[in-house]
């Protein structure tokens, strides 16, 4: 069974700074997906970046990047130079397997992290 | 615009009464899913479709039906025999491919009167 913990319920950060939203995650599948989502007060689910368990280089997609340790089992999301717009919960979650396949789409999250974004 | 409409935003169910939360997808995704979420909880899976006329059950699925007729549509069905219905509720498709990223809906919260 595959499993997300997210170890901070709740961080906080000044705006124009970076923060850290760590993730650990066990797998006993030799190939998965690691997805990062963020969740506005309004509810709905937006999907911010994505690392392969055999890609070589962490992801990035603008102010987001993705510290994949795969020895230690991380997949931490960094947000540089936050914005008060980056307030809100955040979801680590994990798809096991290749491309398609009997775990299509069954993505398992974690509990998620508040963010709070100072002025 | 493409996306995935979820109705409706608010709904009410009366003790030992069935209620249908729609989802609607104009992506052209094969696949599509329901996720559950308690409050200050991650999402748990209820049912997932890969294709038309086809769908499996997640982790918690009991108490909880659906359909897929037609490519574009996936009904949830909170029946009476979920005790515990009171949540938000998460629809998503994907398309098929490696980093089959899930786009979502905007949910409905179901409450029990």
């Amino acid at each position: 069974a595959q499993k997300i913990t997210q170890t901070q319920p709740g961080m906080f950060v000044q705006e124009k700074e970076a923060v850290t939203l760590d993730c650990t995650y066990d797998t006993s599948d030799p190939s998965y997906g690691l997805f990062w989502y963020k969740q506005p007060s309004s509810g709905e689910m937006i999907f911010l970046i994505y690392q392969g368990s055999y890609d070589q280089q962490n992801a990035t997609e603008g102010r987001y990047s993705l510290n994949f340790q795969k020895a230690r089992k991380s997949a931490n999301l960094v947000i540089s130079a936050s914005q008060l717009g980056d307030s809100a919960m955040y979801f680590c979650a994990m798809r096991p397997g290749g491309a398609g396949g009997t775990s299509y789409g069954k993505l398992t999250f974690g509990q998620g992290t508040i963010l709070t974004v100072h002025p | 615009d493409g996306g995935i409409t979820q109705s409706p935003k608010y709904l009410f169910r009366k003790e030992g009464q069935n209620v249908t939360l729609s989802c609607e997808q104009n992506l052209n995704h094969d696949a599509m899913y329901w996720y559950r979420q308690d409050p200050g909880q991650g999402l748990r899976l209820i049912y997932y479709s890969q294709i038309v006329n086809d769908f499996q059950k997640g982790d918690i699925a009991e108490g909880y039906s659906v359909s897929r007729e037609k490519k574009e549509s996936f009904p949830l069905t909170v029946t009476s025999a979920q005790k515990n219905p009171t949540a938000f509720y998460l629809c998503a498709s994907s398309t098929t491919g490696y980093n089959e990223k899930l786009f979502f809906g905007s949910g409905t919260q179901l409450s029990v009167l």
